[in-house]
C-alpha cells in the first residue's frame, strides 16, 4: 500500500500523559499536513510541512504540542501533558507540493481518547 | 480569514436518484481554490472535485458536478445516479490560491445515507 499511513490507529490514554502519533505521507510527496477533527465538526488545521522545514502552525497548536519531519519523510506529532480536550481523530495528509493545487492525500486518522 | 458553511447536517436519497449538498464560503481573496472532499465511515478522506475561482466553467467529474455562483460565494455538489457507495460525510473545503498559504478550511460537513 503506497497511500499515507498512521500510526497508531487508537490511543487511549489518561489525562497528564504524553502521546506521539507518527505519519509515513506517499513517498514521492514534500509537503505534510497535520489536521484536528472533533466530533460533529470538519478537520481543523494544525500544521504542515514542505520537506523539514514546518512552515506554518495553527493557533490551535499550543505548546503542549509539536510536530516535526527531521529527515523530510515521515512525520511525528507529540501532545504532551494530554487533556480531555485534546480527544479526537488527528489526520495526515501528504501532497507533491509543486504545481499542486490542493488535493491532499489523507490517512486513516489516529484517533486519541484521553480518560 | 476564511469561513466554509454546509447548512444541510443530514442528508438521505434514494439509490439512483439525484442530491445536491449545499455550501458557501466568505473570503476576501480573489484567486482561490474550491473543494469537495468524501470521508466514507471509518476510511480515509478523498478529494471528489476541485473548482478554481477563476474559471467560470464549472467542474464535472463522472456522476459529480458543481454549481459555482462566484458572486453569491456558493459552491453546491450535485450527485447524479446517486450509488450506495456514496454514502459518506462531504465536506466542502477552501484553499487560498498559489502564493498563500497551503492550509484547506473545511466546512462542518453534510452526512449523506444513500438507500437502497
Amino acid at each position: 500500500d503506497t497511500g499515507v499511513s498512521q500510526n497508531p490507529r487508537h490511543k487511549i490514554t489518561k489525562r497528564g500523559q504524553n502521546v506521539t502519533f507518527r505519519c509515513d505521507p506517499i513517498s514521492e510527496h514534500n509537503r505534510l499536513y497535520w489536521y484536528r477533527q472533533t466530533l460533529g465538526q470538519g478537520p481543523e488545521f494544525l500544521t504542515y510541512f514542505q520537506n523539514e522545514a514546518q512552515l506554518e502552525k495553527s493557533r490551535l497548536l499550543s505548546d503542549r504540542f509539536s510536530a516535526e519531519r527531521p529527515k523530510g519523510s515521515f512525520s511525528t506529532l507529540e501532545i504532551q501533558r494530554t487533556e480531555q480536550g485534546d480527544s479526537a481523530m488527528y489526520l495526515c495528509a501528504s501532497s507533491p507540493g509543486h504545481g499542486n493545487t490542493g488535493e491532499l492525500f489523507f490517512g486513516e486518522g489516529s484517533r486519541l481518547t484521553v480518560l | 480569514a476564511q469561513t466554509v458553511t454546509q447548512s444541510q447536517p443530514e442528508m438521505s436519497v434514494q439509490e439512483a436518484e439525484t442530491v445536491t449538498l449545499s455550501c458557501t464560503y466568505d473570503t476576501s481573496e480573489s484567486n482561490y481554490y474550491l473543494f469537495w472532499y468524501k470521508q466514507p465511515p471509518s476510511r480515509q478522506m478523498i478529494l471528489v472535485i476541485r473548482q478554481e475561482a477563476y474559471k467560470q466553467q464549472n467542474a464535472t467529474e463522472n456522476r459529480f458536478s458543481v454549481n459555482f455562483q462566484k458572486a453569491a460565494k456558493s459552491f453546491s455538489l450535485k450527485i447524479s445516479d446517486s450509488q450506495l457507495g456514496d454514502t459518506a460525510m462531504y465536506f466542502c473545503a477552501f484553499m487560498r490560491g498559489q502564493g498563500g498559504s497551503e492550509k484547506l478550511v473545511f466546512g462542518k460537513g453534510t452526512k449523506l445515507t444513500v438507500n437502497p
